[in-house]
């Protein structure tokens, strides 16, 4: 499985955008890059995925290097409700299998 | 639409014992994965399940299996139980056809206690 690197922890004041890095240097040509966030006690949700374009949806946007070795994903304004961890994840797109790899993610701390 | 339903939420089971848990998929999704998250491994992906067969493994031991019913719902099924079995059990749904664009949709998962 093609791995993922993601600093540890990030902060945001509350109301303020948020860049989540993710490096992904080993990616292949078909590998789809998803996005998963894990609020407390609860289990992952789905945010956002992309291919080469950057992407946008009522959560947030998702912008892919060109040589799509990172992406970021961009929360645009940070709420309370959004500290979480952030997975990033690459999903090979031959064989769209659905065993997830999670990674350690970023755990995004939102301050009031 | 009703979401992935897990039950038991919690459970306390003693070393050597078996334990069940069950999944049921949102309506129409014919993909179930099983995960397991600790502090210590994060989320671990088990197996994943399409039309009742097992499509893809985990590295875990033969003491972890599961299965999946004609209508979905899925069972897994720890045997032997160790200490270090206790974690919190996630399964996901998804319409399973094979698709990387496709997202998963998780559970609240089962918490396993083992004494």
């Amino acid at each position: 499985d093609a791995k993922t690197t993601q600093p540890n922890s990030m902060e945001s004041n509350e109301e303020e955008p948020v860049h989540l890095p993710c490096n992904h240097s080993t990616i292949s040509g078909t590998d789809y890059i998803h996005w998963y966030r894990q609020l407390p006690s609860q289990g992952p949700e789905y945010v956002i995925h992309g291919l080469t374009s950057n992407v946008n949806n009522r959560m947030a946007s998702l912008a892919i290097a060109e040589d799509r070795k990172s992406s970021t994903l961009i929360l645009h304004r940070a709420t309370l409700r959004d500290a979480a961890v952030y997975y990033c994840i690459l999903r090979d797109g031959e064989t769209g299998a659905n065993n997830l790899f999670f990674g350690t993610g970023t755990r995004l701390t939102v301050i009031p | 639409k009703a979401g992935v339903t897990q039950t038991p939420r919690y459970l306390i089971k003693t070393r050597g014992q078996q334990v069940t848990l069950s999944c049921s998929p949102i309506s129409g999704h014919r993909s179930v994965s099983w995960y397991q998250q600790t502090p210590g491994q994060g989320l671990q992906f088990l197996f994943e399940y399409f039309s009742e067969t097992q499509r893809n493994k985990g590295n875990f031991p033969g003491r972890f299996s599961g299965r999946q019913f004609s209508n979905s719902r899925s069972e897994m099924n720890v045997s032997t139980l160790e200490l270090g079995d206790s974690a919190l059990y996630l399964c996901a749904s998804s319409s399973g056809a094979g698709l990387a664009y496709n997202e998963q949709f998780f559970g609240p998962g089962t918490r396993l206690t083992v004494l």
